[in-house]
């Protein structure tokens, strides 16, 4: 089954703990994006990553690390996560036909990260 | 920069109503627009997409079409059902120096009752 994963699923922290949400995907999908998702803001790209060791920041990446070593998977790190870091996260994957990003995610089933 | 602005929630419809949940961009060059809805948790699902002027995108009997002149992209349902309860996002992939970057308005909670 074609699908997005991420774990964990939900996450308790304090502050300063770092901690690393991972995300992988089964679809050979060159792009890789998170996002994090807060009440009246919609969802904010924080990185997005169009190859295999390729990565470029979206409207929210302080705080936040990336890194692309392997095609299916792009872990999102926070080395010193702070309470404004509360949020839910999304992981997305999306091919790119002939090398042409086309913008349609397949999402992963999201993580609530709770830093207190 | 890139911007996408919805229609102020939530709307709440009786089924067999008609839906418009409207939808405005403000982009440089030439997005792609599409219409995500996201399920009571569940991650975000592509319901549509239109990739150039007056294009239409449709799916599940939801539409939306592609207005440039207007700079607009409005979800159209005929008549909605229980089961389109959801929250329902409008977005744009950027072009140019925005290439990669998606930008997402911020949802629209749709309630339909019986």
């Amino acid at each position: 089954e074609a699908q997005v994963t991420q774990n964990p699923r939900y996450l308790i922290t304090v502050t300063g703990k770092k901690l690393t949400v991972t995300c992988s995907q089964n679809m050979n999908h060159e792009y890789m994006s998170w996002y994090r998702q807060d009440p009246g803001l919609g969802l904010r790209q924080i990185y997005y990553s169009m190859n295999v060791e390729v990565t470029d920041k979206g409207d929210v990446p302080e705080g936040y690390k990336v890194s692309r070593k392997e095609k299916r998977n792009f872990p999102l790190i926070l080395e010193s996560p702070s309470p404004n870091q509360t949020s839910l996260y999304f992981c997305a994957s999306s091919s790119r036909l002939a090398g042409e990003f086309r913008g349609e995610l397949f999402f992963g089933e999201g993580s609530r990260l709770t830093v207190l | 920069g890139n911007s996408v602005t919805q229609m102020e929630g939530p709307v709440t419809l009786s089924e067999e109503a008609f839906l418009t949940i409207n939808c405005t961009y403000t982009a440089t060059g030439y997005p792609s627009l599409f219409w995500y809805v996201q399920y009571p948790g569940e991650g975000l699902q592509l319901l549509l997409k239109a990739t150039k002027a007056d294009d239409k995108g449709s799916n599940k009997g939801f539409e939306a079409t592609y207005r440039k002149e207007t700079t607009s992209f409005h979800l159209e349902k005929g008549s909605v059902q229980v089961s389109d309860s959801a929250v329902y996002f409008c977005a744009l992939s950027g072009s140019g120096t925005s290439y990669g970057k998606l930008t997402f308005g911020q949802g629209t909670i749709l309630t339909v009752h019986p």
